[in-house]
């Protein structure tokens, strides 16, 4: 069965600094990997999405890319706040299977 | 952006009772409405994927007769819990991917219910 592996649990960096996640993907090739962003005991809300002929693709300070040799996409928030602590959950589509999320926290 | 409505947002109910979850999609059609369930600080579990109109495709592991999903109409999809046991209890949500919706193929979630199973 398709497996979707977010590397880190957790995450804990500077205010200012770039936060990195990692998404790895077994068997199949998405169509597309969709990021969101979930903060406690609410509803993920959807970040970006990046589909599997695309390389990189950005939204403000955020940058997404994707390898499918690697078979790994790289979520990235740069100029970090605060406010960007949530936790961070890709998606592999069209299935729309989740991955085990990375619970970011950027420290003042 | 679009919203979708869950309700009741938390839910305390005794053993061997049913519970019913409604997710609604308030200002946009959704042919296609999928259920998870969370347990805490893990990730999102893919329960079911609801058709309107047909059937629901529930995952491997996934008892439909324990969860049953109705996608009545386009705005509208109900999880039951049926015969609830204290393992049940569970963070579930739902989701609704608009049927006219751009490239993106978003999934719009609602706020999620907590049910807890005495």
């Amino acid at each position: 069965s398709q497996k979707i592996e977010q590397n880190s649990e957790a995450l804990n960096i500077q205010e200012g600094k770039t936060a990195t996640l990692t998404c790895n993907y077994t068997n199949y090739s998405p169509a597309y990997l969709q990021w969101y962003r979930q903060d406690p005991g609410r509803g993920p809300v959807f970040l970006l999405l990046i589909r599997e002929n695309e390389k990189e693709k950005r939204k403000e300070r955020l940058k997404v890319t994707f390898d499918t040799t690697l078979k790994q996409s790289l979520f990235h928030i740069t100029a970090s706040q605060p406010a960007d602590s949530a936790t961070y959950l890709c998606a592999w589509g069209p299935k729309y299977i989740f991955g085990t999320g990375t619970r970011l926290k950027v420290l003042a | 952006g679009a919203v979708v409505s869950q309700h009741p947002s938390w839910v305390i109910c005794k053993s061997g009772t049913s519970v019913k979850i409604e997710c609604r999609s308030l200002d946009f059609q959704a042919t296609t409405m999928f259920w998870y369930r969370q347990f805490p600080k893990q990730s999102l579990m893919l329960m079911a994927t609801s058709n309107e109109g047909s059937k629901a495709t529930y995952e491997q592991g996934v008892e439909k007769d324990k969860f049953l999903i109705n996608h009545a109409s386009l705005t509208l999809s109900t999880l039951t819990v049926t015969s609830a046991h204290p393992e049940d209890s569970s963070f579930y949500i739902c989701s609704a991917r608009d049927l006219w919706g751009g490239e993106t193929g978003e999934l719009f979630f609602g706020e999620g219910s907590r049910l807890t199973v005495l």
